[in-house]
């Protein structure tokens, strides 16, 4: 059975700090997906990482994907308050591409100002 | 603008009766959608993949007499709670595969609130 690990599960952070959320995976995947979600509200679509090595950015926020150490790390760069929200890591059962996502616990994202 | 819509966003039904919520997805045909199911502070579950033309695939412990998957159409699928109980409240969100060239890619509905009363 995949089983996907974040941590932390909980993260409060100053303004203009760096931080690091990790995603774990038991079992080899094709792909790993990046979501954040604020309350109240559906999924909105982060990061899409296909092979080992994959590093993808936008804005103040990197994730990258080591397929060996089956881990994903999404990055915050100078931290800001709009990017207070749960952050998701997904996995893809290993099914031929199959969009059968496993999601991690999520990260709760609280940025002080 | 957004290419799987879910409706209705917000429903309130009393216990012992159906809802049904609808996944359409907007300008792709979807043979395979996916439900989930977000209890509050957690993580999506994967309730079922619903294959068009075709029985849906339930997940371990997801009833799926209770849970009825309809997938008519290339681009709608559908979820009935039926029998509703205050336990079945929870957020229900949809996605769609839509296939491209270049690879797959997935699309979220924007979710539909249940409260059961």
């Amino acid at each position: 059975e995949l089983k996907v690990e974040q941590n932390p599960l909980f993260l409060s952070m100053q303004e203009g700090k760096n931080y690091t959320i990790y995603c774990n995976y038991s079992t080899t995947s094709d792909r790993l997906y990046w979501y954040r979600q604020d309350p109240g509200k559906s999924l909105e679509s982060l990061f899409v990482l296909l092979s080992n090595g994959a590093v993808k950015q936008e804005g103040r926020l990197m994730a990258s994907l080591d397929t060996k150490a089956r881990l994903s790390t999404l990055h915050i760069t100078a931290a800001v308050h709009d990017l207070s929200a749960t952050y998701f890591c997904a996995v893809d059962k290993p099914n031929f591409g199959n969009e059968k996502l496993t999601f991690g616990t999520g990260t709760r994202l609280t940025i002080i100002p | 603008g957004a290419v799987v819509s879910q409706h209705p966003s917000r429903v309130i039904c009393k216990s012992g009766t159906s809802v049904k919520i609808e996944c359409r997805s907007l300008d792709f045909q979807a043979t395979t959608m996916f439900w989930y199911r977000q209890f509050p502070k957690q993580s999506l579950m994967l309730m079922a993949t619903s294959n068009e033309g075709s029985k849906a695939t339930y997940e371990q412990g997801v009833e799926k007499d209770k849970f009825l998957i309809n997938h008519a159409s290339l681009t709608l699928s559908t979820l009935t709670v039926t029998s509703a109980h205050p336990e079945d409240s929870s957020f229900y969100i949809c996605s769609a595969r839509r296939r491209g060239l270049s690879g797959n890619t997935i699309y979220f509905g924007e979710g539909s609130w249940l409260t059961v009363v």
